[in-house]
């Protein structure tokens, strides 16, 4: 099986900007949960999508937004970028959502100048 | 809300040490335990996880962790490390609703 893939990879952008990520999960994996990373705060849920509803969201101000797809695909959106939405963006992917296990994708790496 | 804390983030050992490493969470009810690792250049993994029954679970590469409800910890313990345990290691809590919980995160290096 596949496993879970993200894109873009790296992502450049500058302040004020919009950036929308990717997420692809395992095939037969209706649950996508996504997480930000960052040296000082570790990981941090950002929110969870089961069969296009959005269950769960985390302490993250209205700039994060995000959308689930028929397909279970994934996308996260962040606007009005700030210097401190520089982070490693996971999604992970399981079959019905925590407590199951999560698989997790190689992440976006997004640098805010 | 669930929170997860974990101690001395940053953990240097020569190979055949034993390795522990403490997590602590803050949450009232029944919680399911997790313990991710990632290994440099790769995607975070599962290395085991508590639901219920023996406290003492083992997981892969011959990692386990004990529950202890009492103090609200879940440690994560290896008798011999090697130099391939080189890692970062993160506790997780799932109190029943949809999202994990991680703590910060131990960054291991192991001197060979």
């Amino acid at each position: 099986k596949a496993g879970v893939t993200q894109t873009p990879r790296y992502l450049i952008k500058t302040r004020g900007q919009q950036v929308t990520l990717s997420c692809s999960p395992i095939s037969g994996h209706r649950s996508v949960s996504w997480y930000q990373q960052t040296p000082g705060q570790g990981l941090q849920f950002l929110f969870e999508y089961f069969s296009e509803t959005q269950r769960n969201k985390g302490n993250f101000p209205g700039r994060f937004s995000g959308r689930q797809f028929s397909n279970s695909r994934s996308e996260m959106n962040v606007s009005t970028l700030e210097l401190g939405d520089s982070a490693l963006y996971l999604c992970a992917s399981s079959l019905t959502g925590p407590p199951d296990t999560q698989y997790f994708g190689p992440g976006t790496r997004l640098t805010v100048l | 809300a669930q929170s997860v804390s974990q101690h001395n983030h940053h953990v240097i050992l020569s190979e055949a040490a034993s390795l522990e490493l403490g997590c602590n969470y803050s949450y009232g009810g029944t919680v399911n335990l997790f313990w991710y690792v990632q290994y440099p250049g790769q995607h975070l993994q599962l290395l085991l996880k508590y639901f219920s029954g023996d406290p003492l679970v083992k997981g892969i590469k011959g990692f386990e962790a004990e529950f202890i409800k009492s103090k609200f910890s879940f440690n994560l313990r290896k008798p011999s490390v090697q130099w391939s345990d080189t890692a970062e290691y993160f506790c997780a809590v799932n109190g029943g609703n949809n999202r994990l919980a991680f703590g910060k995160g131990n960054q291991v290096v192991v001197i060979p």
